[in-house]
């Protein structure tokens, strides 16, 4: 059975700290990989699309990675806010459909 | 970016009603439509997954005679959960694509059934 898993379950820092979300899956024939972000009541966000064929992207203070031979990705949050404070889901696309596959994610708590 | 629009935000039934769920891409058309429920801590789960004028796809596990997914347009999918009861109770969401681009989520139902 294919699987992604995130660890840590739940994640606390003080503001400003820079920190590293993880991802892994199971699956060696991915499409893509996708970080969102969810906020309670809100639904989800997307954050960054990493392509199959792609190392890394970047958005702002947000840097995510993939590494497909050890079916890994991690999401880099720089210079961390309050704000921030939010669960970070990770998914991978598979699939002719490119369906997608979802990590029970990370809850990150940023504190001021 | 581009906006899913889903309503309603939240629902409250007795059981045995029917309710249905309205997802639309508001400023793009969709080719693929998406829905998933989450229960409270655990991973989204897909469950079913819609194209443009054909039948919705269910995922192992899902009744698609109480799920009823109708994706009428590009720009429209709704979920009818019907006779709904306690254990439907759950946050269901949509999202839409188009062709290979970024997912794109609405912002969820919660449902609960009494």
């Amino acid at each position: 059975k294919q699987e992604v898993t995130q660890i840590p379950a739940a994640l606390s820092v003080p503001e400003g700290e820079n920190l590293v979300l993880n991802c892994s899956f199971t699956d060696s024939a991915i499409y893509n990989l996708q970080w969102f972000r969810q906020d309670p009541g809100k639904g989800l966000t997307s954050l960054l699309l990493i392509q199959s064929s792609q190392r890394e992207q970047t958005s702002g203070r947000l840097n995510a990675s993939l590494d497909k031979s050890s079916g890994r990705s991690t999401l880099y949050i720089a210079a961390s806010q309050p704000g921030d404070s939010a669960t970070y889901l990770c998914a991978e696309g598979f699939g002719d459909n490119n369906d997608m596959r979802f990590g029970a994610g990370t809850r990150l708590t940023v504190k001021p | 970016g581009a906006v899913v629009s889903q309503h309603p935000s939240w629902v409250i039934c007795k059981s045995g009603t029917s309710v249905k769920i309205e997802c639309r891409s508001l400023d793009f058309q969709a080719t693929t439509m998406f829905w998933y429920r989450q229960f409270p801590k655990q991973s989204l789960m897909l469950m079913a997954t819609s194209n443009e004028g054909s039948k919705a796809t269910y995922e192992q596990g899902v009744e698609k005679d109480k799920f009823l997914i109708n994706h009428a347009s590009l720009t429209l999918s709704t979920l009818t959960v019907t006779s709904a009861h306690p254990e439907d109770s759950s946050f269901y969401i949509c999202s839409a694509r188009v062709l290979n681009e970024k997912l794109f989520f609405g912002s969820g139902t919660q449902l609960s059934v009494l």
